[in-house]
């Protein structure tokens, strides 16, 4: 199984609502990541948690907080965005070994009004 | 620091055309490298991988060869598909060490009938 899953798949919120988004992996990795993408740009990386302690974080507005309750669960609370965070939000986990490749989640699609 | 270089697109082909999307990288050592498509609306699919020189990541038609000597990456398909539109991110990881992945801006790809 090499399956990531986020959820929700599309989020619309408005500045002052607060929500969560939800990743989840079950391939046992230990290294999970945060990225926020625009349209046909690459990814931009958020947060990384590895063994379940904040391992980077890329001077993320403190509006984003992410949290890793357990090593198969990643979440990001959203509080008092502002419209241009909209955009594609990616979760991904990353093997261990070999290649040490990242399996991506299908994203969650938000929208700030 | 590390970092990818990526051929700037879009690039337009028709059907049963061949591909070819350039990737040259910097790193320290012997990085990990990745090509990684994302169709419209998902996440990011890893599409190949290869973790020393002259390695050849093969999938679905498209092949990679990591040369160090040329320190390249570039992807290649035989006979492209309408199928095969999508974006194109080429990325890299140092082995062993480091959590943070390095992506190219990425190719966008449209395969006209």
């Amino acid at each position: 199984d090499t399956e990531v899953t986020q959820t929700p798949k599309h989020l619309v919120m408005g500045m002052t609502n607060k929500k969560s988004l939800k990743c989840e992996q079950h391939m046992g990795h230990r290294a999970m990541y945060w990225y926020k993408q625009k349209a046909k740009k690459p990814p931009e990386l958020m947060f990384v948690y590895s063994y379940e302690k904040l391992s980077i974080n890329e001077s993320v507005p403190s509006r984003f907080s992410p949290e890793c309750p357990n090593s198969s669960l990643l979440n990001l609370h959203l509080h008092a965005l502002q419209p241009e965070d909209s955009a594609l939000y990616l979760c991904a986990s990353r093997a261990s070994g070999g290649a040490r490749e990242q399996f991506f989640g299908p994203g969650t699609r938000l929208t700030v009004l | 620091g590390d970092s990818v270089t990526q051929m700037e697109g879009p690039v337009t082909l028709s059907e049963e055309a061949f591909l070819t999307i350039n990737c040259t990288y910097t790193a320290t050592g012997y990085p990990s490298l990745f090509w990684y498509v994302q169709y419209p609306g998902e996440g990011l699919q890893l599409l190949l991988k290869a973790t020393k020189a002259d390695d050849k990541g093969s999938n679905k038609g498209f092949e990679a060869t990591y040369r160090k000597e040329t320190t390249s990456f570039h992807l290649e398909k035989g006979s492209v598909q309408v199928s095969d539109s999508a974006v194109y991110f080429c990325a890299l990881i140092r082995t062993n060490t480091g959590n943070q992945f390095y992506f190219g801006t990425g190719t966008s790809l449209t395969v006209i009938p």
